[in-house]
C-alpha cells in the first residue's frame, strides 16, 4: 500500500487565488512528521512546512498552511494568494518513527501551474 | 540556514564509466545523509542512508555494488555510480540532517541542489 498518496497529478490555479493540494498518508506509528516540499524546474527541494503528529495546531508558514486531519490521515497543503513563482512540483512526505530517523517517504507529487 | 551542496550539478558520461557525486554539508556536521533518485516526472525514491564512519544502509532493490556510498567525514558523503549504463541516467539528490539545528524537527533536514546524470 502507498504510504503517501497525492491524488492530483496536476492543477491549474489562477494568480492570487488559493489552491489546496491533497495528501493522505498511511502509518501505524504514533510519532511521525509530515512535510511539504516545492521542487521548481531547477530540481532543488525547497522545504515549505512541517506538521508533527502530536502538534495540535495546524502549521502555518507565510502563505502556506497545512490542514492536518489526523483521524482521516490527511495533510493537505493550502497555498493562499498564488503567485506565478508558485508554479512547480509539490511533494508531500512523511517521516516515521520519531525525529531520530529523518528518512522521508515521498508522495507522487502534484504539478501546479499558476495562470496570470 | 544550513546548506547542503552537491557537485557536480550535472554530468554526462559514456556507458561503462564510473561517476562520483559529492554531497557536502557546508555549515554543519552531518552524521547521516540520505541519497535519493528521481526519474523524470516521478517522485523521489530513497536509495540509501549514508552513515559517517560505517557502511551505508541500502533500500530494498538498490544494488550496493552499483551505487557505492562513502561517508568518510562529518561533512562529506559521496555516491559513485559504477560502470554506468543509460538506465542509470537520473536525477540524484542528497539530504542531510543538522543535529544542531534550532528549528526543531522541521528544520533539521536539508536537501542538496541535485545532480543530473546522463549516461550515453
Amino acid at each position: 500500500a502507498q504510504k503517501i498518496t497525492q491524488t492530483q497529478p496536476g492543477m491549474f490555479v489562477q494568480e492570487k487565488e488559493a489552491v489546496t493540494l491533497d495528501c493522505t498518508y498511511d502509518t501505524s506509528d504514533q510519532s511521525y512528521g509530515l512535510f511539504w516540499y516545492k521542487q521548481p524546474s531547477s530540481g532543488e527541494m525547497i522545504f515549505l512546512i512541517y506538521q508533527g503528529s502530536y502538534d495540535e495546531q495546524n502549521a502555518t508558514e507565510g502563505r502556506y498552511s497545512l490542514n492536518f486531519q489526523k483521524a482521516r490521515k490527511s495533510a493537505n497543503l493550502v497555498i493562499s494568494a498564488s503567485q506565478l513563482g508558485d508554479s512547480a512540483m509539490y511533494f508531500c512526505a512523511m517521516r516515521e518513527g520519531g525525529a531520530a530517523g529523518n528518512k522521508l517517504t515521498f508522495g507522487g507529487g502534484t504539478r501546479v501551474l499558476v495562470k496570470p | 540556514g544550513a546548506v547542503v551542496s552537491q557537485h557536480p550539478s550535472w554530468v554526462i558520461c559514456k556507458s561503462g564509466t564510473s561517476v562520483k557525486i559529492e554531497c557536502r554539508s557546508l555549515d554543519f556536521q552531518a552524521t547521516t545523509m540520505f541519497w535519493y533518485r528521481q526519474f523524470p516526472k516521478q517522485s523521489l525514491m530513497l536509495m540509501a542512508t549514508s552513515n559517517e564512519g560505517s557502511k551505508a544502509t541500502y533500500e530494498q532493490g538498490v544494488e550496493k555494488d552499483k551505487f557505492l556510498i562513502n561517508h568518510a567525514s562529518l561533512t562529506l558523503s559521496t555516491l559513485t555510480v559504477t560502470s554506468a549504463h543509460p538506465e542509470d541516467s537520473s536525477f540524484y539528490i542528497c539530504s542531510a540532517r543538522d543535529f544542531g539545528g534550532s528549528q526543531g524537527a522541521a528544520g533539521e533536514l536539508f536537501f542538496g541542489e541535485g545532480s543530473r546524470l546522463t549516461v550515453l
